[in-house]
């Protein structure tokens, strides 16, 4: 069956401009989470998803940062005013639940570079 | 805090020989999970092999083991018969009960020499 697919595969900005990350998680999957990944570093959590329950955004690193999933399916992650520092891979994931023992797949990332 | 520590930045091994990606991690927690990722150019992240912590017994995956050390805190990666596409980043993290996070390591660069 088909993996975790993100969009785009890279995105250029410029500095202040708001850009938006697709991810569409396996089919199934009522789990899914956001990842950032920066130069040389390892994954940093950012927001997951669980059904219908409210979002854990405990990750998100400032307000500028959002995410939205509507039901079990595709997930947006939206950067306003981007910054520098917002380079990165954003890494999406999905699991078949949201547990603990769940194992995560991820797909191959939007590489995110801000002018 | 939870940490996972990967000290091998770099590691290099020749076609058909064996190599070990080292990986040590914190807990307090007594129920929790062990994983290696793989990350080749592509960025896609593909799980290895996966390891429980109340298992005794080491995880195997065709030329990839692990060594489990729980009292150590250490979860050391064995890839047997080295390829090419073996060359990519690995990542060790694990996950523990009452959170679905999985916490990362910074990642060991694998080489393999032709």
């Amino acid at each position: 069956g088909a993996g975790v697919s993100q969009s785009p595969s890279n995105k250029v900005t410029e500095k202040g401009k708001d850009v938006e990350l697709r991810c569409d998680p396996i089919s199934g999957h009522t789990a899914l989470y956001w990842y950032r990944q920066r130069l040389g570093q390892g994954l940093e959590f950012l927001i997951y998803f669980q059904g219908n329950s409210a979002p854990d955004k405990s990750g998100l690193p400032s307000d500028r940062f959002s995410a939205e999933r509507t039901g079990e399916s595709v997930s947006t992650l939206t950067i306003q005013r981007t910054q520098q520092e917002d380079s990165a891979v954003y890494l999406c994931a999905s699991s078949r639940g949201g547990g603990w023992a769940d194992t995560q797949y991820f797909g191959p990332g939007t590489r995110l570079t801000v002018l | 805090a939870q940490t996972v520590t990967q000290s091998q930045p770099e590691m290099s091994v020749q076609e058909a020989e064996t190599v070990t990606l080292s990986c040590t991690y914190d807990t307090s927690e007594s129920d929790y999970y062990l994983f290696w990722y793989k990350q080749p150019p592509s960025r896609q992240m593909i799980l290895v092999i996966r390891q429980e912590a109340y298992k005794q017994q080491n995880a195997t995956e065709n030329r990839f083991s692990v060594n489990f050390q729980k009292a150590a805190k250490s979860f050391s990666l064995k890839i047997s018969d080295s390829q090419l596409g073996d060359a990519a980043m690995y990542f060790c993290a694990y996950s523990t009960s009452g959170t679905y996070k999985y916490i990362f390591g910074t990642g060991t660069r694998l080489k393999v020499l032709a």
